[in-house]
């Protein structure tokens, strides 16, 4: 099966800084990745599909990059309201796996 | 608007068995793969299982393989989740998932499941 391995595991950055979290394949899975948010003691959302399309509703400083094997997510100018923990999930075939997710904090 | 309402969580001994259930409104329902997803506390996003539209198809992941199985009833718009031979590691909330590209832009918002003597 796929693994997908995430770095950072976690993060503390400032308000206004740019943060970029990196989602890795052990195989090829095309572009069929996507990226999660969840905010403590709620439910994932989706921000990004197909590794670089931006879900209806997400601000435009979250974006989303890479093919293959490699993928990054980028918050540009970081909010407080961003303080979650982010996953990226492989779609293309079952098993679906998660990354085992990042957890961006405000310094 | 597409809902996703989880039920028949609770409390169940090692080696149990628990049925939960997912109802659908919003969209077709029968139309759409669907998935399980759990999260143990404190811990990450874990796939669990999916099931094709028609539900000629399922899939799991290798910590539930010969345990769980998934169903769908397409007439009730409801996707079910029977647990057997339940563990301490199942302990999670689970999460009802779909979405018509792949990717899960509709999540319910999840029933507990407790594995505990």
């Amino acid at each position: 099966d796929i693994q997908m391995t995430q770095s950072p595991s976690s993060l503390s950055a400032s308000v206004g800084d740019r943060v970029t979290i990196t989602c890795r394949a052990s195989q090829v899975i095309g572009g069929y990745l996507a990226w999660y948010q969840q905010i403590p003691g709620t439910v994932p959302k989706l921000l990004i599909y197909a590794a670089s399309t931006l879900q209806s509703g997400v601000p435009s400083r979250f974006s989303g990059s890479g093919s293959g094997t490699d993928f990054t997510l980028t918050i540009n100018s970081l909010q407080a309201e961003d303080v979650a923990t982010y996953y990226c999930q492989k779609y293309n075939s079952a098993p679906l796996t998660f990354g085992g997710g990042t957890k961006v904090e405000i310094k | 608007e597409v809902q996703l309402l989880e039920s028949g969580g609770g409390l169940v001994q090692p080696g149990g068995s628990l049925r939960l259930s997912c109802a659908a409104s919003g969209f077709t329902f029968s139309s759409y793969a669907m998935s399980w997803v759990r999260q143990a506390p404190g811990k990450g996003l874990e796939w669990v299982s999916a099931i094709s539209g028609s539900g000629a198809t399922t899939y799991f992941g290798d910590s539930v393989k010969g345990r769980f199985t998934i169903s769908r009833d397409n007439s009730k718009n409801t996707l079910f989740l029977q647990m057997h031979n339940m563990r301490a590691e199942d302990t999670a909330i689970y999460y009802c998932a779909t979405g018509l590209r792949g990717a899960f832009d509709h999540w319910g918002q999840g029933t507990l499941a407790t594995v505990s003597s």
